[in-house]
């Protein structure tokens, strides 16, 4: 079975700092890799498809890449909303989430 | 506007059955091209896709609880219900429903979700 790994589990960092988070698979996958953002109480909210692709609304300074077994969100300039948990999915076959990285404010 | 809201009882005695609703508002529930989702996520840990059911009626459940669930849909009152046997402690989490998106060659994914609804299996 797949697995899907995020690094780090958490991550402390400052209001306009570069953020990067990363998504590995355990065997190489397709592409179909998607990114979702969790704030405390909510439910979840699609940021990123297709591993690169921005979802309608979400803000450009989101953005995603990665092939095969490892994938990338970026966050190019922190804003104090993007405080929040963070989780990739691949939807290669059975939908499967990474186990989540939690941003928090440094 | 297309809106979900799970409904459904807040607490479950261990070893019945766990009955949620996802009512679907602003798109008819056997639309083409789409499906639904559901996903749980016990307090304090991550997410857990539970099962899907397509348009064509097709349905695909999560290996580890494939034989204790049932998606459905009821096209009538355009919801979508999930049936979970046997509940036990572990069961315990936040029942999300989604609405699942579809582009050939992007792969498919969960958008929007409803807010959710935490059932508790306690006796």
């Amino acid at each position: 079975d797949i697995q899907m790994t995020q690094s780090p589990s958490s991550l402390s960092a400052s209001i306009g700092d570069r953020v990067t988070i990363t998504c590995r698979a355990s065997q190489s996958s397709c592409n179909y890799l998607n990114w979702y953002q969790q704030k405390p109480g909510r439910a979840p909210k699609l940021l990123i498809y297709a591993a690169s692709s921005l979802q309608s609304g979400v803000p450009s300074r989101f953005s995603g890449s990665g092939s095969g077994t490892e994938f990338t969100l970026t966050i190019s300039s922190l804003q104090p909303e993007d405080f929040a948990t963070y989780y990739c999915q691949q939807s290669c076959a059975t939908p499967l989430f990474g186990q989540g990285t939690k941003l928090e404010i440094k | 506007q297309l809106q979900l809201q799970e409904s459904g009882p807040g607490l479950v005695k261990p070893a019945e059955t766990l009955s949620l609703t996802c009512s679907v508002s602003g798109v008819p529930i056997k639309s083409s091209d789409y499906y639904w989702g559901w996903i749980r996520q016990p307090p304090g840990k991550g997410l857990e896709w539970i099962g899907s059911i397509y348009n064509s009626g097709n349905t695909y459940y999560n290996p580890s609880l494939n034989s204790r669930v049932t998606i459905s849909v009821d096209t009538s009152k355009n919801h979508v219900s999930l049936r979970l046997n046997s509940v036990t402690v572990a069961d315990s989490a936040m029942y999300y429903c989604a609405y699942g998106g579809y582009r050939y060659g992007y792969g498919n994914w969960f958008d929007p979700w409803g807010q959710g609804i935490l059932v508790t299996v306690s006796s």
